[in-house]
């Protein structure tokens, strides 16, 4: 079955730094995309960045990089120079080709950036 | 230019009762997807419509409904609420170009519905 797998219910770190959070994915399908979203506490889901599974390269939206490694099934968000604004929710989520526009959730991971 | 749009902000309703929530998506959008989030949990798919089409379904009972108008605006309509639909109900919106599982969606704020 078609799952993401977020296993750090939460993670600190220090402003300034750079920190990973871990995704895993579970999919017999080849084609397929995977997405990063932060939710402040406010509630809106905000996109990050995307990567599709025949992409080559990871890929990278300003500060937010993604550790694309398909043999291990992982998409693993990269956050470098770490802000206070970046304490929220963190999902990740994968859509299939098949299912068109479907994105499924990981459970998310709680950031807290200390000063 | 405006981001997805969502009413209400919040909702209070009791047992049994029926209500509408509706999404304006960004212009230019054609699809609309719903989620369903609990507290503590990631959001759930409800549906997809694509120009007024139903193009997915996820694992939600005949109570939940939901349909797309001309503007590509949608609602969700959920019949006969229980304690267990109090959730934040997310709505999404994107272009959808071929199957459209490699663009983004983009959220609106989402309606807070709490059942007493």
């Amino acid at each position: 079955a078609q799952k993401i797998t977020q296993t750090q219910p939460g993670m600190f770190v220090q402003e300034k730094e750079a920190v990973t959070l871990d995704c895993t994915y579970d999919t017999s399908d080849p084609s397929y995309g995977l997405f990063w979203y932060k939710q402040p506490s406010s509630g809106e889901m905000i996109f990050l960045i995307y990567q599709g599974s025949y992409d080559q390269q990871n890929a990278t939206e300003g500060r937010y990089s993604l550790n694309f490694q398909k043999a291990r099934k992982s998409a693993n968000l990269v956050i470098s120079a770490s802000q206070l604004g970046d304490s929220a929710m963190y999902f990740c989520a994968m859509s299939l080709d098949y299912q068109g526009g479907k994105l499924i959730f990981g459970q998310g991971t709680e950031l807290s950036v200390k000063p | 230019d405006a981001g997805v749009t969502q009413s209400p902000t919040h909702l209070i309703k009791t047992r049994g009762q029926h209500v509408t929530l509706r999404c304006s998506p960004i212009s230019g959008h054609k699809s609309v997807s719903w989620y369903q989030q609990v507290l503590g949990q990631g959001p759930q798919f409800i549906f997809q419509y694509y120009e007024k089409e139903e193009r997915g379904r996820g694992n939600f009972p005949d109570r939940f409904s939901a349909r797309q108008f001309p503007n590509y605006s949608s609602e969700l309509n959920v019949n006969a609420l229980l304690l267990g639909d109090s959730a934040l109900y997310l709505c999404a919106s994107s272009l959808a170009l071929g199957t459209g599982f490699d663009q983004p969606q983009h959220f609106g704020d989402g309606t807070r519905l709490s059942i007493l």
